[in-house]
């Protein structure tokens, strides 16, 4: 079983809709989540961190954490053609490792 | 500004022959961290460094060496490379690895091994 899981796409959503991402994780003891964004070729991007159950939200972005269904998710209000990304899930381990999903690819059309 | 650097970006080499790739950041950092990423099996952590001459396997260490001698610098060795590693590579740093740590990944090495 894979440490992270991700729904790996490709998600195709219109400008301006919202754009969900999930993604679960295996080891309870898991302390923190992120969510980066990797453009094409590029290095990924830190979006969001989130610690604690519930919702945080960041501008256009929110983080949502349930640590009793092991479930993160990543909503994108108003979504926008530069959001067109790979969207990599990132959990911290209880010890000091970290593991990735395997991204979702999302596809923002004008 | 606040960095982290590889060098080389892009390298081809031959199966055997010794390379090393380097990473330094400059942020004062305590974590340091590289991955390689693959096609369908995304990031990868090969090995971490908690702080000078502390480091720890991750999940994919076998084939790779690393030091950490100076706080900034954190190369990945590869003493005898094979086509299986041919992959792209990333650096990463945060501050001490907390928690809440963010990581900052380096722009990535593109590593092909004939």
């Amino acid at each position: 079983q894979k440490e992270v899981e991700q729904n790996s796409g490709p998600l195709s959503v219109p400008e301006g809709a919202i754009a969900s991402l999930n993604c679960t994780y295996s080891d309870r003891g898991s302390q923190s989540f992120f969510w980066y964004r990797q453009y094409s070729g590029k290095s990924p991007e830190l979006i969001m961190s989130i610690y604690s159950n519930g919702d945080k939200e960041d501008g256009r972005f929110t983080a949502q954490l349930n640590k009793a269904s092991q479930y993160v998710s990543l909503l994108i209000r108003d979504s926008q053609p530069s959001d067109s990304a790979t969207y990599l899930c990132a959990v911290k381990g209880p010890g000091n490792q970290f593991y990735f999903g395997t991204g979702t690819s999302l596809t923002v059309i004008p | 500004e606040a960095q982290v650097t590889q060098n080389p970006r892009y390298l081809i080499t031959v199966t055997g022959k010794k390379l090393t790739v380097t990473c330094s950041q400059n942020m004062n950092h305590e974590y340091m961290s590289w991955y390689r990423q693959d096609p369908g099996l995304g990031l990868r952590q090969i090995y971490y460094s908690m702080n000078v001459e502390v480091t720890d396997k991750g999940d994919v260490p076998e084939g790779y060496k690393v030091s950490r001698k100076e706080k900034r610098n954190f190369p990945l060795i590869l003493e005898s490379p094979s086509p299986n590693q041919t992959s792209l590579y990333f650096c990463a740093s945060s501050l001490s690895g907390g928690a809440i740590d963010e990581q900052f990944f380096g722009p990535g090495t593109r590593l092909t091994v004939l």
